[in-house]
């Protein structure tokens, strides 16, 4: 099957840094999203990004499908940003949209 | 809008119990629902894909008769985890979709510990 890859799979950073996330994936996919889990575990849904580049406020996301991976930028980072980042990807058609998760970023920010 | 609601949010049980989860569309209707499995410090694991009105699609090596997936309505699918073990203890996760419509959407996750 697919394998989703997340580097770094660590990160700390002082409050104010930028930082870059990476998802490389080992096959062409349909679709692809990430998520950030916070400590209470819940998933929220930061970009849904196939192809091409989003922004929302600090966070951006680039995604290269012919060349398989994605990047999610993160700017002038606050402690509340900590918790882990998956990237997931959707592969075939139809309609299941089944989604294979990353291993994941743990992130922590430091005040 | 797209709110997936997932009941109970936390649940301490004994050994050989079994034990129900609820995962509810509130705003929309799912024609598909998904159930994920996630051990500490891991990953999100697919268990198994459930459409309404039909019968789950288990991933490889997730035990059918264990984890009893049904998803009567358009807006509730519930994961019955059978004479649970210690072993089964779990964050488990449901997400919603319909049709030709993205992203999936996902519950708050329940934590499962069985004693």
């Amino acid at each position: 099957g697919i394998q989703v890859e997340q580097s770094p799979p660590d990160l700390i950073l002082q409050e104010g840094a930028n930082s870059t996330l990476r998802c490389n994936f080992s096959d062409s996919v349909n679709n692809l999203q990430w998520f950030h889990q916070n400590p209470w575990g819940q998933l929220i849904n930061l970009f849904y990004i196939p192809s091409g580049t989003k922004q929302n406020g600090r966070l951006s996301a680039t995604t290269v499908a012919t060349e398989r991976y994605s990047l999610l930028y993160i700017s002038s980072s606050q402690t509340t940003d900590s918790g882990v980042y998956f990237c997931a990807v959707e592969r075939g058609g139809g309609a299941t949209n089944k989604l294979i998760f990353g291993t994941g970023t743990l992130l922590a920010v430091q005040p | 809008g797209a709110v997936v609601s997932q009941h109970p949010s936390w649940v301490i049980c004994k050994s050989g119990t079994s034990v129900k989860i609820e995962c509810r569309s509130l705003d929309f209707q799912a024609t598909t629902m998904f159930w994920y499995r996630q051990f500490p410090k891991q990953s999100l694991m697919l268990m198994a894909t459930s459409n309404e009105g039909s019968k789950a699609t288990y991933e490889q090596g997730v035990e059918k008769d264990k984890f009893l997936i049904n998803h009567a309505s358009l807006t509730l699918s519930t994961l019955t985890v059978t004479s649970a073990h210690p072993e089964d203890s779990s964050f488990y996760i449901c997400s919603a979709t319909r049709v030709g419509y993205q992203p999936q959407h996902f519950g708050d996750g329940t934590r499962l510990s069985i004693l």
